[in-house]
């Protein structure tokens, strides 16, 4: 079946550590999403990878880096410099971003938390 | 600033009757909107999507009304059911293109017995 795995379902992060989540994807997507939800607050962007070796930062960037080497894979790095890292991660994609009326994907979340 | 608004308290309602969620947005007029429902624990699910010259769409038992005048949407559940209980978000995309979506808070859908 096709879709979007992310992995691991919950994490925890020590103080000063980096952890990494991971997002793939076999439908053959071009567009890959990074989002973080809190509650109260929706889903706010962090970063988002239109084409394969490209990737621009969202509205909440600081702290966190992704990489985006092959098409299915976008990994997000949440660093020690995030000091507020708990929330759930969403990883979604969508067929073309230049499009203008195409639908997300969404994987099935990552629960972070702090030690 | 850009915003998008909807109902933070959640809605509880009886099962069969007709479910109306709210989404209002301010400061821009994008081309679409889409809705979305997600479940506890859970990625948001796509519903249904509704373009600016389209002033209402349906898919089976759900309708979504788009009046770009009044900068609102409106989510209708007929016949409701204890599981269509879940939140229910909206989202736009307010940097116009790229579908770099914009979502709101989400309003928690509670149908009862």
């Amino acid at each position: 079946d096709g879709g979007i795995t992310q992995s691991p379902k919950y994490l925890f992060r020590k103080e000063g550590q980096n952890v990494t989540l991971s997002c793939e994807q076999n439908l053959n997507h071009d567009a890959m999403y990074w989002y973080r939800q809190d509650p109260g607050q929706g889903l706010r962007l962090i970063y988002y990878s239109q084409i394969v070796n490209d990737f621009q930062k969202g509205d909440i960037a600081e702290g966190y880096s992704v990489s985006r080497e092959k098409k299915e894979s976008f990994p997000l790095t949440v660093t020690s410099a995030q000091k507020n890292p708990t929330a759930f991660y969403l990883c979604a994609s969508v067929l073309s971003s230049r499009g203008t009326n195409e639908k997300l994907f969404f994987g099935s979340g990552t629960q972070l938390s702090v030690l | 600033s850009q915003k998008i608004e909807q109902n933070s308290e959640a809605l509880n309602i009886q099962e069969g009757k007709t479910a109306t969620l709210t989404c209002n947005y301010t400061n821009y007029s994008p081309a679409y909107l889409q809705w979305y429902r997600q479940d506890p624990g859970r990625g948001p699910v796509f519903l249904l999507l509704i373009r600016e010259n389209e002033k209402e769409k349906r898919k089976e038992r759900l309708k979504v009304t788009f009046d770009t005048t009044l900068k609102q949407s409106l989510f209708h559940i007929t016949a409701s059911q204890p599981a269509d209980s879940a939140t229910y978000l909206c989202a736009l995309d307010l940097a116009g293109g790229g579908n770099k979506l914009t979502f709101g808070t989400g309003t928690q859908l509670k149908v009862e017995l």
